[in-house]
């Protein structure tokens, strides 16, 4: 079965950076785009950005131009999601998803709280 | 990027049908037929409910439809039952190859 998990809740001070890791499992991890969402307390989904598990392309969010980088290591079937420059704003949980490839998400991550404190 | 625009909240009773509205642009929701809905549970990842606009996956009750008209999708939950009390969220595909959610409405089952 499709198991997608990540890496354990983070504490960071504001202007650090955080990288949030997601293995999968259960799937064939190169034909599968995987997306990154997040959802700060008591607030809505927010789309940050996927990245393709085959050629490593990836898409995200104009509002995070250039405070994130999404990779993947196909060796291991991990999805990697770094964002930088953390402000209290960024405090969320991270969740990755896998797409169904006909845009539309059918497995989430059991998420992971960042939490940006000083 | 603003986020879809859906009702922060609409309620009703057992076995009453309610309808949650998501409106977009001709850049989103308009443009594209690729409208998903999810539903939320308190303190649980979001589960697929609809995609493209209509679908239903395997194992989603038939209480639960889709559908499109402009820039504006819709989801229908006929014969509510109480554990259909859960958030709501609309999702399209947008211009450039992103996407974006709907603000979310929470569901309450009187």
């Amino acid at each position: 079965q499709v198991q997608l998990v990540q890496s354990g809740a983070e504490v960071k001070e504001p202007g650090a950076s955080v990288i949030v890791s997601c293995k999968a499992s259960g799937y064939t991890f190169t034909g599968y785009y995987m997306h990154w969402v997040r959802q700060a307390p008591g607030q809505g989904l927010e789309w940050m950005g996927q990245i393709n598990g085959g050629s490593g392309f990836t898409v995200w969010a104009q509002k995070f131009q250039g405070r994130v980088t999404m990779t993947r290591d196909t060796s291991i079937s991990t999805a990697y999601m770094e964002l930088s420059r953390l402000t209290s704003d960024d405090t969320a949980v991270y969740y990755c998803a896998k797409d169904t490839n006909t845009w539309s998400i059918d497995y989430w991550g059991q998420g992971t709280l960042v939490t940006v404190s000083s | 990027q603003s986020a879809l625009t859906q009702p922060a909240s609409v309620s009703g009773s057992p076995g009453q049908s309610i309808t949650i509205s998501c409106t977009g642009t001709s850049s989103d929701v308009g443009g594209y037929n690729h409208v998903c809905w999810y539903q939320q549970h308190p303190d649980k990842a979001p589960k697929l409910m609809i995609y493209d606009v209509r679908n239903r996956p395997l194992g989603v009750s038939n209480r639960f439809s889709g559908s499109k008209s402009g820039n504006t999708a819709s989801l229908t939950i006929s014969g509510l039952q109480a554990e259909d009390e859960a958030d709501y969220y609309c999702s399209s595909f947008r211009s450039g190859n992103t996407w974006v959610f709907g603000g979310g409405t929470k569901l309450t089952v009187l």
